[in-house]
């Protein structure tokens, strides 16, 4: 089957950085998506990879591994607007987008 | 414009009501979708037209039903709906499917309470 894991919730302070991992085992690999959704709102778009390496997109970078199934999304100098939830998504081999849980990123002051 | 937009952003309903959710995008995309978004769960894909066609139902219940009266413009009409349908109903279109890096845009949402 097709499975995609990321942790329920994480917390973190303001100003610090943080790290929310996603590992998948899908059908095929188009890319790797990442979203953020606040509570109540849509999703929205944060980067897209489909090669290994990093992606770095101001204070917001993700981290590709192909060979082993394996991502993450790096949140530098938090800020309160960043409490949200984090989904991690895979397109596979049909172009269908397979969703991970989504992990609630908490911040503190 | 590169927004989706809903309407109605909030929609109660009875059981044996008719209604329907509306979406509207002017990005030139011609691939639309509908998702059901449960709280604390991910979005659940029900349906996808592209070009205009549908081209994914996933095994959604016929009291759910899609329509795409034009490239822009993508309708999900709602009859006979249980307690259980109760969720936020989402919105997203896309440049096209069958690429990777295809990356949806999704609009703010309809939040539908059946009674």
């Amino acid at each position: 089957g097709q499975n995609i894991d990321q942790p329920t919730e994480m917390t973190a302070t303001e100003g610090a950085i943080v790290q929310i991992n996603c590992t998948y085992q899908t059908s095929g690999f188009n890319g790797l998506f990442w979203y953020q959704q606040h509570a109540g709102e849509a999703p929205t778009f944060l980067s897209y990879n489909v090669l290994d390496g990093l992606e770095e997109k101001g204070r917001f970078s993700s981290f590709l591994s192909r060979s082993k199934g394996y991502s993450y999304l790096l949140l530098k100098e938090l800020q309160m607007k960043d409490s949200a939830s984090y989904l991690c998504a895979v397109m596979d081999s049909n172009y269908q987008l397979i969703w991970g849980a989504g992990t609630k990123l908490i911040i503190k002051p | 414009d590169t927004e989706v937009t809903q309407t109605p952003k909030h929609l109660v309903m009875g059981m044996t009501n008719k209604k329907s959710l509306k979406c509207e995008q002017h990005m030139g995309h011609r691939a639309m979708y509908w998702y059901k978004q449960k709280a604390k769960k991910p979005p659940e894909l029900m349906f996808v037209y592209s070009y205009e066609k549908l081209s994914i139902n996933e095994s959604v219940p016929s009291r759910f039903s899609p329509e795409c009266p034009n490239s822009s413009l993508l309708n999900l009409h709602l009859h006979a709906l249980q307690p259980e349908d109760s969720a936020l109903y989402l919105c997203a279109s896309s440049p096209h499917r069958g690429s990777g890096a295809n990356v949806l845009t999704f609009g703010a949402g309809s939040r539908l309470t059946v009674l």
